[in-house]
């Protein structure tokens, strides 16, 4: 049972650049996240999904796309890629049984965008 | 405007110093609290959550915190800290509002110095 995993764990692109951030969870969740953490600014929620083939926007969505189209994987991607999203991207996930409760995180992913 | 504030940056500690970090948020509503964890180089973990009951609630590794309604605040507390403690601590938020998003502080940098 590995939990939460991301790949990859570091890249560097260049602006303008696009990738896709992949995330997949072996616990049979239904509710996944995206999130970017940034000096001094905590996390902030990107888009989320509450279900295979659903998607919905966070707080910070702008310049990220994202897929759910297995129940298991949340892809993030990044069409053109700005140095203002050079972060660290985590991802997270949760039971529908345990809807309001805790959130599983993986180990995250650092993006440097030069 | 709704939001979650931690309002110490960095705590440097001696070993056996207790700790209290601060927790304040800004949702009028009914509310899940949440205490998380960073370790360097590692993941979130859950420390603790709150839900409702007994205000106290006890964590993992020794914490606890206290939900305090009317000062709307979920403070995190150790008797005596330890130099595996050298964490980040984040409190998070999450509302009755149908998906489980979590909204984060942004995070207490914890130094214990053995």
């Amino acid at each position: 049972n590995a939990g939460v995993t991301q790949t990859p764990k570091f890249r560097v692109l260049k602006t303008g650049q696009s990738m896709t951030l992949l995330c997949a969870q072996d616990m049979n969740h239904e509710y996944m996240y995206w999130y970017r953490q940034d000096p001094g600014m905590g996390l902030r929620l990107i888009h989320y999904s509450v279900g295979e083939g659903t998607t919905a926007k966070g707080e910070v969505p702008d310049g990220y796309n994202v897929s759910r189209l297995k129940k298991q994987n949340f892809l993030l991607g990044l069409e053109s890629a700005a140095p203002s999203q050079t972060s660290v991207y985590f991802c997270a996930s949760s039971s529908e049984r345990e809807v309001r409760e805790t959130q599983y995180f993986g180990p995250g992913t650092r993006l440097l965008v030069l | 405007a709704q939001s979650v504030s931690q309002h110490n940056h960095h705590v440097i500690l001696s070993e056996a110093a207790s700790l209290e970090l601060g927790c304040n948020y800004s949702y009028g509503g009914t509310v899940n609290l949440f205490w998380y964890v960073q370790y360097p180089g590692q993941h979130l973990q859950l420390l603790l959550k709150y839900f409702s009951g007994d205000p106290l609630v006890k964590g993992i590794k020794g914490f606890e915190a206290e939900f305090i309604k009317s000062k709307f605040s979920f403070n995190l507390r150790k008797p005596s800290v330890q130099w595996s403690d050298t964490a980040e601590y984040f409190c998070a938020v999450n509302l009755y509002t149908g998906a489980n998003n979590l909204f984060f502080g942004t995070g207490t940098r914890l130094t214990v110095i053995p």
